[in-house]
């Protein structure tokens, strides 16, 4: 298994660009997190699916930021417009809700600039 | 608010002694925690979790130990190794949403 897959690994924009991040989750897994690590809040969760429905994004920060998931097989994360303070490593992962250990499987993450 | 806490931002051990790693939480309605570590330029992975019915799980050299009372958990790490040194955050779960704390960096001294 390839794991959970992100895209791009790097992005560098300016600000007022939409910048969208891709998530591929692990086969079979029925959900899926998008989190946020910066240095002064470390891993945030910024929202997370069940069956690809949105459950809980009471952790987006602000309107820029919306995430979708059309299929069980694809998630995006988009910020419109992008601001200097999103600058950070945005991370995906899935997770099998019935496994005995609740772990989750995260990707290598996409890390961010806004200029 | 931050519900789960690492106060310890780093901590250096020899190779070869315990790795005591901390974490502090506040919402007693979490069920689950969780241990991960972290490489640079990757993803955490998940090392250990614990059941909030339990106060400790062992796998081989990891050991979580949960006190519901003080609101503490804390991963041992014994022997600690080389390869060990990383970030680690402890995570808490509440409903499916997980809250993770800052991270405690270790580095195991050779």
């Amino acid at each position: 298994d390839a794991g959970v897959i992100q895209s791009p690994r790097h992005e560098v924009t300016e600000m007022g660009q939409e910048v969208t991040l891709r998530c591929k989750p692990i086969s079979g897994h029925d959900y899926l997190f998008w989190y946020r690590q910066t240095m002064m809040r470390g891993l945030e969760l910024l929202i997370y699916f069940n069956n690809n429905v949105p459950i809980d994004d009471s952790g987006m920060p602000e309107d820029r930021f919306s995430a979708k998931m059309p299929n069980a097989s694809f998630s995006t994360l988009k910020i419109q417009p992008s601001e200097p303070r999103d600058s950070a490593v945005y991370f995906c992962a899935s997770s099998l809700g019935t496994s005995g250990r609740n772990e989750q499987f995260f990707g290598p993450g996409t890390r961010l600039t806004v200029l | 608010d931050q519900q789960v806490k690492q106060n310890s931002p780093s901590l250096s051990v020899q190779e070869g002694r315990i790795s005591i790693l901390n974490c502090d939480y506040t919402n007693s309605m979490f069920d689950y925690f969780l241990w991960y570590k972290k490489y640079p330029a990757e993803g955490p992975t998940f090392l250990i979790s614990i059941s909030s019915i339990k106060d400790k799980n062992e796998d081989g050299r990891f050991t979580v130990f949960l006190n519901k009372s003080a609101k503490h958990l804390s991963l041992h790490i014994v022997p600690s190794q080389p390869g060990d040194s990383a970030v680690y955050f402890c995570a808490a779960r509440n409903d499916y949403k997980y809250i993770f704390g800052t991270g405690t960096r270790l580095k195991v001294l050779a």
